[in-house]
């Protein structure tokens, strides 16, 4: 199967880091995406692992471990337009689950 | 500009009316699909087509129709809508779903059946 386990929600200060988990039971995919979500919007592509370790782009890094099912999101330097939602699926997904819903405070 | 267009973005109806959503995207995708999204339940696909004239059954597909006759185009038909189909609907397209190429999402259509 393809279950994915994602925290609810997450909340964060301004300015801080904060790491979103995602496990997985799945088998015979390659690598995994990360999606950004605003209320009311469409989801966004921020990154694609297809082999395991970590992918820097900007404030945002992405690491996979495909033997362990685990991948995390990392956002640096958090802003307030960074409250969203944030989905992770791996490729041909037919559900993306409901994601994490972040909120950065002040 | 690369983008997927879903027409129309709003529409409020009633029951047992026929309603088409059209999707087009503008490049050259393979992959298209179709999802809805509600509270609490997440992105279900109902609906996707790996290529022209091959379309496929997603999640919930029930009450709901699609037709693949050109690359670019993907509309979504509902035959005969009813209250439980309101929700908030994204077409998307991809370059290739098997190669995991990241999807493209349309600005959504929110739908009301009343």
């Amino acid at each position: 199967g393809q279950n994915i386990d994602q925290p609810t929600e997450m909340t964060a200060t301004e300015g801080a880091i904060v790491q979103i988990n995602c496990t997985y039971q799945t088998s015979g995919f390659n690598g995994l995406f990360w999606y950004q979500q605003h209320a009311g919007e469409a989801p966004t592509f921020l990154s694609y692992n297809v082999l395991d370790g970590l992918e820097e782009k900007g404030r945002f890094s992405s690491f996979l471990s495909r033997s362990k099912g685990y991948s995390y999101l990392l956002l640096k330097e958090l802003q307030m337009k960074d409250s969203a939602s944030y989905l992770c699926a791996p490729p041909g997904k037919l559900t993306f689950g409901t994601g994490t819903q972040l909120k950065v405070e002040l | 500009e690369a983008q997927v267009t879903q027409n129309p973005r709003y529409l409020i109806t009633v029951t047992g009316k026929k309603l088409t959503v059209t999707c087009s995207q503008n490049m050259n995708h393979e992959y298209m699909s179709w999802y809805r999204q509600d509270p609490g339940l997440g992105l279900r696909q109902i609906y996707y087509s790996m290529n022209v004239e091959v379309t496929d059954k997603g999640d919930v597909p029930e009450g709901y129709k699609v037709s693949r006759k050109e690359k670019r185009n993907f509309p979504l038909i509902l035959e005969s809508p009813s209250p439980n189909q309101t929700s908030l609907y994204f077409c998307a397209s991809s370059l290739d779903r098997a190669l995991g190429q990241p999807q493209h999402f349309g600005d959504g259509t929110r739908l009301s059946i009343l």
